[in-house]
């Protein structure tokens, strides 16, 4: 049972550069979510989705855009990186949480650099 | 607002010492539920425990313990006798029920705690 999974794990971008990070889920979850992860920041909400075919904006949204185009999978896109997406990015899966009840699982993130 | 505050950034202590991990919050939500969060060096975020707000009972879990106070709005997580392994940063965390979906989790800032031998 893989859980959560992020790919790659690492990447090197430089500024004006595009890339697509992949989050797969194989525990059948509804929600869906990609947080950044910045030194004394905590982890703080970029995008997240409720469901297979939708998305909505987190804390953090600007620069970042999602799709959910199959309910296992969660992709988070950078168009047009820019040094401050310098940042460790988290995808995590939870059930559909009722009363909040849900935690979150969390993949391994993926650690990007932009020079 | 909801907001999430763990102020100690970091905590250093030698093994077999007993430590508190204080979580502070806020929130004006009725229901509403706290986690704790571990992670290790490795990197990946493990869930520890998860508590909802009508329940107050303390709950321990082999060396951790957590203590849920409404009164302070606090939920302080203690590790008794610690040890090496513990070496994590330690992240409190607060459901926010959010344009009628919940579960979106609002983090503190983390607190490193480091276990010498």
């Amino acid at each position: 049972n893989a859980g959560v999974t992020q790919t790659p794990k690492f990447r090197v971008l430089k500024t004006g550069q595009s890339m697509t990070l992949l989050c797969a889920q194989d525990m059948n979850h509804e929600y869906m979510y990609w947080y950044r992860q910045d030194p004394g920041m905590g982890l703080r909400l970029i995008h997240y989705s409720v469901g297979e075919g939708t998305t909505a904006k987190g804390e953090v949204p600007d620069g970042y855009n999602v799709s959910r185009l199959k309910k296992q999978n969660f992709l988070l896109g950078l168009e047009s990186a820019a040094p401050s997406q310098t940042s460790v990015y988290f995808c995590a899966s939870s059930y559909i949480p009722g009363q909040g009840s849900s935690p979150l699982h969390f993949g391994n993130g993926t650690r990007l650099t932009v020079t | 607002a909801q907001k999430v505050t763990q102020a100690q950034t970091e905590i250093s202590v030698v093994e077999k010492e007993d430590v508190t991990l204080d979580c502070v919050y806020e929130t004006r939500d009725t229901t509403y539920y706290l986690f704790w969060y571990k992670q290790p060096p490795s990197g990946e975020l493990v869930f520890l425990i998860r508590r909802n707000s009508f329940d107050e009972q303390n709950e321990i879990s082999g060396r951790y313990s957590w203590n849920f106070q409404k009164s302070t709005s606090s939920f302080n997580f203690t590790i008794t006798a610690s040890q090496v392994v513990d070496s994590a940063v330690y992240f409190c965390a607060l459901s926010e029920r959010w344009g009628g979906a919940t579960n979106k989790l609002i983090f503190g800032t983390g607190t490193l705690l480091a276990v010498q031998p």
